[in-house]
């Protein structure tokens, strides 16, 4: 089954841009989405394929998918983007959906 | 507005059987499709199945199918998770999700139900 490897944590000091990678065998071919989810709360669509933003969602938020690895990066990181982030995309070969391990954005 | 409203908590036995529900309302409901995804305590969001509600097809992930169902009944918008024999690995906080409009599979999950926390617990 296709697996989508991302570090656990990543941590960023406030005002600088935090990028937290998702790693998958040709990545770059799929189309990739990004949820943040808060400690008690319901995930939140923030990128979808690739590098579009929901309505509501900051511009500082954006995602770039290329070769094997996709990337969603935040800038000027605030104290509010603490949360856990997670990539996901739909697999063809298995018809199947896949999240990733998810990574905890920690802000200094 | 459109929302995906899960029911309340369960506290379950080992053996019990137990069916959670998400309803949808503030869209049209039949030509979405709806999954489930299961997070264990302190872990990650793990996809489990997803059903159209016009036809009632659906898909599971090899890790729970054969565990649990997934139906609909799209006469009063909601689609369930039905376990026949919980387990104390069934306790997790589920979710439902509706994925967006589109005529292919790759697209997001936009819309996300409050979680239904399952508690299996001898």
């Amino acid at each position: 089954s296709y697996v989508l490897t991302q570090p656990p944590s990543v941590s960023v000091a406030p005002g600088q841009t935090a990028r937290i990678p998702c790693g998958g065998h040709n990545i770059g071919s799929k189309t990739v989405h990004w949820y943040l989810q808060k400690p008690g709360q319901a995930p939140v669509l923030v990128v979808y394929d690739d590098d579009d933003r929901p309505s509501g969602i900051p511009e500082r938020f954006s995602g770039s998918n290329s070769g094997n690895t996709a990337t969603l990066s935040i800038s000027r990181v605030e104290a509010g983007d603490e949360a856990d982030y997670y990539c996901q995309l739909w697999d063809a070969g298995s018809g199947h959906y896949v999240f990733g391990t998810g990574t905890k954005v920690t802000v200094l | 507005e459109v929302q995906l409203v899960q029911s309340g908590a369960e506290v379950k036995k080992p053996g019990e059987s137990l069916r959670i529900s998400c309803k949808g309302s503030g869209f049209t409901f039949t030509i979405y499709w709806i999954g489930w995804v299961r997070q264990m305590p302190g872990k990650g969001l793990e996809w489990m199945g997803i059903i159209n509600p016009a036809d009632s097809d659906t898909t599971y992930s090899p890790t729970v199918e054969g565990q649990v169902t997934i139906s609909a009944d799209k006469t009063i918008n909601t689609v369930y998770l039905h376990w026949t024999s919980l387990r104390a690995s069934d306790t997790a906080m589920y979710f439902c999700v509706r994925r967006a409009y589109g005529g292919n599979s790759q697209v997001a999950f936009n819309v996300w139900g409050q979680g239904t926390m399952v508690t299996v617990s001898s």
